[in-house]
């Protein structure tokens, strides 16, 4: 299987920071990550695929880069409404995995 | 407007079976990928398993860990798909979240709550 890590785990950051978060897979899976957005008590909310491209209706605050076994999501200015864990996901090969998840609080 | 909703959750004992069921509307439910996606309390996203399309035959694809154990399905005349959970185990108790699985899971359901207790 493929395992996915992420950092970092937490993070404390202001409205209007730029947020960074990586996301490594133990093998090579191309483009094929999917980055998601996941509020207390909610569905998670798919924010990109495809490693760089955004979902419909997705403001371009957020980004995704990379390919291979490293990945990026940037926030460009954190938003109230922003405040969130968010997991990277490759779907390259079956068993699709998540990584264990990035909670962006406020500082 | 895309939804999927889910149903069946509630509370089952250790060794018991239940039945989850996700309600699509808004696309052409027949022509995609369907996924079930697990989160235990307190824990991330596991990914459970998938149910290909007509087109590829309706196989499916499982997690190692309810192998054997689940089973998913669908009925693309009732825009439905299914999970049926057998054997259930402490370590099942999560909330299930059936998604499409378009562009990775581009949209999911509110999820349903399934707690194995005695």
């Amino acid at each position: 299987d493929i395992q996915m890590t992420q950092s970092p785990s937490s993070l404390s950051a202001s409205v209007g920071d730029r947020v960074t978060i990586t996301c490594r897979a133990s093998q090579g899976i191309t483009n094929n990550l999917a980055w998601f957005q996941q509020k207390p008590g909610k569905a998670p909310k798919s924010l990109i695929y495809a490693a760089s491209r955004l979902q419909s209706g997705v403001p371009s605050k957020f980004s995704g880069s990379g390919s291979g076994t490293d990945f990026t999501l940037i926030i460009s200015s954190l938003q109230p409404e922003d405040f969130a864990t968010y997991y990277c996901q490759q779907y390259n090969s079956y068993p699709f995995t998540f990584g264990p998840g990035t909670k962006v609080d406020i500082k | 407007e895309v939804q999927l909703v889910e149903s069946g959750g509630g509370l089952v004992q250790p060794g018991g079976s239940l039945r989850l069921s996700c309600a699509a509307s808004g696309f052409t439910f027949s022509d995609h990928y369907m996924d079930w996606v697990r989160q235990a309390p307190g824990k991330g996203l596991e990914w459970v398993g998938r149910t290909r399309n007509k087109a590829n035959s309706y196989t499916t694809e499982y997690a190692a860990s309810v192998k054997g154990r689940f089973t998913i399905s669908r009925d693309d005349s009732k825009n439905s798909l299914y999970l049926q959970m057998n054997s259930l185990q402490t370590e099942d108790t999560a909330v299930y979240f059936c998604a499409r699985g378009y562009n990775s899971f581009d949209c999911w359901g509110q999820g349903t709550l399934v707690t194995v207790s005695s």
